[in-house]
């Protein structure tokens, strides 16, 4: 069956670095997202993607945050300059359409550890 | 704006009982989707089971089952004759009908379930 992919499982950076998080979404998938979960809180929508362009984002993706499909297998999120708040589990996920009953497929998530 | 709130962050089953996981939500909203998503150890988060707000019947897929009660915003998962392989990470997630290009889900805290044997 399809998955979606994330590398690394685990990235540890230092504070201020930045940080870029990878997806594989399936192949024949055109909607991307990025939710995040903080140890204890619950999974966060980040930003939604389509064709290119961001379709929504939450409060929480702010400048320092970015998207980008740099190629045709690839989603990525780049964070610029990383705070310890941004400690988190990352998951990538994505659907063939936007409707709202479609299955959004997940990774299995990046663990972000800013020291 | 929508919520959902899971209250049993630890639940434990016996092999082979039945175990209900609770979740329940606020919008205002008259059509939406819930969901029931399933986050084994180390593992992708897989859908278990999804229910239109529309819909009366309540879902089911083989062993698990839900208890939608949409005037009281209720939204429960059922697993029957648990197996161990059932231990994991339970998410229960909204998303709302329309909005344009998007359907955010909406999680909440999760409910992370032993089986023991």
């Amino acid at each position: 069956e399809p998955e979606v992919t994330q590398t690394p499982s685990h990235q540890v950076t230092q504070m201020g670095q930045e940080v870029i998080l990878r997806c594989v979404p399936i192949s024949n998938h055109l909607y991307f997202y990025w939710y995040r979960q903080i140890l204890g809180q619950k999974v966060e929508f980040l930003v939604s993607f389509y064709n290119n362009e961001i379709s929504e984002k939450s409060e929480i993706f702010d400048d320092q945050f970015s998207v980008e499909r740099p190629d045709g297998s690839n989603f990525t999120l780049k964070i610029r300059s990383t705070k310890l708040e941004d400690s988190a589990m990352y998951f990538c996920a994505s659907s063939a359409t936007a409707f709202f009953s479609d299955i959004q497929y997940f990774g299995a998530g990046t663990r972000l550890s800013v020291l | 704006a929508q919520t959902v709130t899971q209250s049993q962050p630890e639940m434990s089953v016996q092999e082979a009982e039945t175990v209900t996981l609770s979740c329940t939500y606020d919008t205002s909203e008259s059509d939406y989707y819930l969901f029931w998503y399933k986050q084994p150890p180390s593992r992708q988060m897989i859908l278990v089971i999804r229910q239109e707000a529309y819909k009366q019947q309540n879902a089911t897929e083989n062993r698990f089952s839900v208890n939608f009660q949409k005037a009281a915003k209720s939204f429960s998962l059922k697993i029957s004759d648990s197996q161990l392989g059932d231990a994991a990470m339970y998410f229960c997630a909204y998303t709302r009908l329309g909005g344009g290009a998007t359907n955010k889900l909406i999680f909440g805290t999760g409910t992370l379930l032993a089986v023991q044997p």
